[in-house]
């Protein structure tokens, strides 16, 4: 692994069910981020965690939790997805603030 | 977290110089002003970040007039491939619930 990865690339979800995203960095980032995009649209920040143990809610934290369990991996859970979570999700790193972050490549989900 | 304001969208030809500025009346004096780069269909990547007057790197310059209250990203001699979405990001605590996007510019570069 080298920079920061996420899983999987593209997912079909049918409405209710649970999903998780995952989102791995191995350069040692104490903050990581997950955006949302929509088709056309800019980002918005879901949740963040400013470093190993914490979280917090972003600017659309309904219908996702996070967790921080340790300094390399920050999956997001969708607990029961419904359409308008289809988006494309993309997770982001950074050592600390003023630092440049690094993105994955995202994850394109469609829920029906 | 100062508020910025950049257009929404521009044109450009291959081979001109584009400017793209981002207006932040409120920045703070300990705030940075950051630009990141979106490729469709991909995570943004960092460009350039920058305090006052000027920075350069291989990608792209940053102008900061004295009084910091905008800044203007300059891209030389674009091709095609510098068709993206260029975002500014203006603050010293970018960071947890702050590290947030704005619409940023759309600058799609013609033949």
């Amino acid at each position: 692994i080298a920079g920061i990865t996420q899983a999987p690339t593209s997912q079909i979800l049918a409405a209710g069910r649970r999903m998780t995203l995952r989102c791995t960095q191995d350069m040692r980032h104490n903050a990581m981020y997950w955006y949302r995009q929509d088709l056309g649209l800019g980002l918005r920040l879901i949740h963040y965690s400013n470093t190993a143990g914490t979280t917090g809610k972003g600017e659309v934290p309904d219908g996702y939790s996070v967790s921080r369990a340790n300094t390399d991996d920050f999956p997001l859970t969708l607990a029961s997805a419904v359409p308008s979570q289809t988006s494309v999700y993309f997770c982001a790193s950074r050592a600390d603030m003023n630092t440049e972050a690094f993105f994955g490549q995202g994850t394109r989900l469609t829920v029906v | 977290l100062a508020k910025t304001t950049q257009p929404i969208s521009m044109d450009s030809y291959e081979g001109q110089e584009v400017n793209i500025t981002c207006s932040h009346n409120n920045i703070a004096t300990n705030d940075y002003i950051t630009w990141y780069q979106q490729f469709p269909s991909q995570g943004p990547r960092f460009i350039i970040q920058g305090y006052k007057t000027k920075v350069t790197n291989e990608v792209a310059s940053l102008f900061i007039p004295a009084d910091r209250k905008s800044s203007t990203l300059s891209l030389p001699r674009v091709s095609l491939s510098d068709t993206a979405v260029y975002y500014c990001l203006v603050g010293r605590v970018n960071y947890g619930q702050n590290f947030v996007f704005g619409p940023g510019t759309r600058l799609s570069v013609l033949p």
